[in-house]
């Protein structure tokens, strides 16, 4: 079964400094990887996902993530954060084309600082 | 691009009582809905997937008395929590499968379920 570890639950980061979230999966093919953010009270909007191909990938407000296969890794980069990036990021994993059951990991949580 | 809706956005209900929660694809036909619960400060936990003119199926622990799906539509999945207690007070998330080109999968923004 496929799973997701996101190991930090919080982080905290100045306004304008870089970031990186860790995600680690587990899956036993090559997996169909996402990063969601989730504002207080609100839904899920994706930032970027992986599918194939190059395995840097570049999503929406400034962020990108890397496929590491051989790390099982997805981490998630900014090299400037705004204050408006603060929110809960979700690593989540499909088992690939045509199932789009997504296991999530556990999230982090960030914390923007003046 | 593509908007799911979900409604009501908070509700509040005694115990007891049945609450229904609403996913609508507005500009896609979604053959495929999946309804996710969220406990506070915790992930996000797959319940169950709805299916366009045949019966949901539930993830493993997941009571299919309790947490009816109906998905009558190509536009509208409906959870209904029925008799609902304080431990099932939890956010409630639904998403819409398109299977056309382009993205695919797409998120309502939730309801807060508070159950007294």
């Amino acid at each position: 079964a496929q799973s997701v570890t996101q190991p930090d639950i919080h982080i905290t980061v100045s306004e304008g400094a870089s970031l990186e979230l860790r995600c680690n999966y587990s899956y036993g093919a090559t997996p169909y990887l996402f990063w969601y953010v989730q504002s207080p009270g609100q839904g899920l909007q994706l930032l970027l996902k992986y599918f194939s191909g190059d395995t840097l990938v570049q999503g929406i407000k400034g962020f990108e993530a890397e496929f590491k296969r051989s790390q099982s890794s997805f981490n998630l980069r900014k090299p400037s954060v705004h204050w408006s990036d603060a929110a809960e990021y979700f690593c989540a994993v499909a088992g690939g084309f045509g199932n789009e059951k997504l296991t999530f990991g556990t999230g982090t949580r960030l914390t923007i600082i003046p | 691009g593509a908007v799911v809706s979900q409604h009501p956005s908070r509700v509040i209900c005694k115990s007891g009582t049945s609450v229904k929660i609403e996913c609508r694809s507005l500009d896609f036909q979604a053959t495929t809905m999946f309804w996710y619960r969220q406990f506070p400060k915790q992930s996000l936990m797959l319940m169950a997937t709805s299916n366009e003119g045949s019966k949901a199926t539930y993830e493993q622990g997941v009571e299919k008395d309790k947490f009816l799906i109906n998905h009558a539509s190509l536009t509208l999945s409906t959870l209904t929590v029925t008799s609902a207690h304080p431990e099932d007070s939890s956010f409630y998330i639904c998403s819409a499968l398109n299977r056309g080109g382009g993205e695919k999968l797409f998120f309502g923004s939730g309801t807060q379920l508070s159950v007294l």
